[in-house]
């Protein structure tokens, strides 16, 4: 069964180092997301992606956010300047769109990157 | 302020017996809840959704109830089994998928 899958599975990061977060969405499907969940609180929406560009995004996602698809495969999340509240698990999620006719709601969640800045 | 809470951080029950898991909203304007489930160091895999036009979905042993004019949506799960336990998040999204708001969570632990 197709899966997302999600790079490196832990990152170690020092505060103010850029870091590069990789996704892999399932191969035909056209909406990506990135969502971020600090140990012990619940899960936030960061931001969607739809056909190259951003289509929503949250309060968090700041300018020292970026996302982008740059060969077709991969969907990346980097963040330019990390600061220590930035460390949280980070998970990847994709969406087909439509299924037949129908749009589909259904996220298809990666494992997750744990990103610590100290 | 929450748009989406979920006022039980846990619950437990019994194998065999019926769960339900609450969560209450305060946006109208989305048109799609979702339930999600997690197990710890895995991301959150999608259960069953329901659409705003609807009152309740079925799928196997998950029923989806949506009380629009109370603003509330609860999952039932019946019978309970103990691959159950796991984090449950409901959330709301809009009709494009644009974005979607999760619910804080209830860790659900089903008893042997």
């Amino acid at each position: 069964e197709p899966e997302v899958t999600q790079t490196p599975s832990h990152q170690v990061t020092q505060m103010g180092q850029e870091v590069i977060l990789r996704c892999v969405p399932i191969s035909n499907h056209l909406y990506f997301y990135w969502y971020r969940q600090i140990l012990g609180q619940k899960v936030e929406f960061l931001v969607s992606f739809y056909n190259n560009e951003i289509s929503e995004k949250s309060e968090i996602f700041d300018d020292q956010f970026s996302v982008e698809r740059p060969d077709g495969s991969n969907f990346t999340l980097k963040i330019r300047s990390t600061k220590l509240e930035d460390s949280a698990m980070y998970f990847c999620a994709s969406r087909l769109l439509l299924a037949g006719a129908i749009v589909s709601h259904e996220q298809f969640f990666g494992p997750g990157t744990r990103l610590t800045v100290l | 302020d929450q748009q989406v809470k979920q006022n039980s951080p846990s619950l437990s029950v019994q194998e065999g017996r019926i769960s339900i898991l609450n969560c209450d909203y305060t946006n109208s304007m989305f048109d799609y809840f979702l339930w999600y489930k997690k197990y710890p160091a895995e991301g959150p895999t999608f259960l069953i959704s329901i659409s705003s036009i609807k009152d309740k979905n079925e799928d196997g042993r998950f029923t989806v109830f949506l009380n629009k004019s109370a603003k509330h949506l609860s999952l039932h799960i019946v019978p309970s089994q103990p691959g159950d336990s796991a984090v449950y998040f409901c959330a709301e999204g809009d009709n494009y998928g644009q974005n979607f708001v999760f619910g804080p969570g209830t860790r659900l632990s089903v008893l042997p």
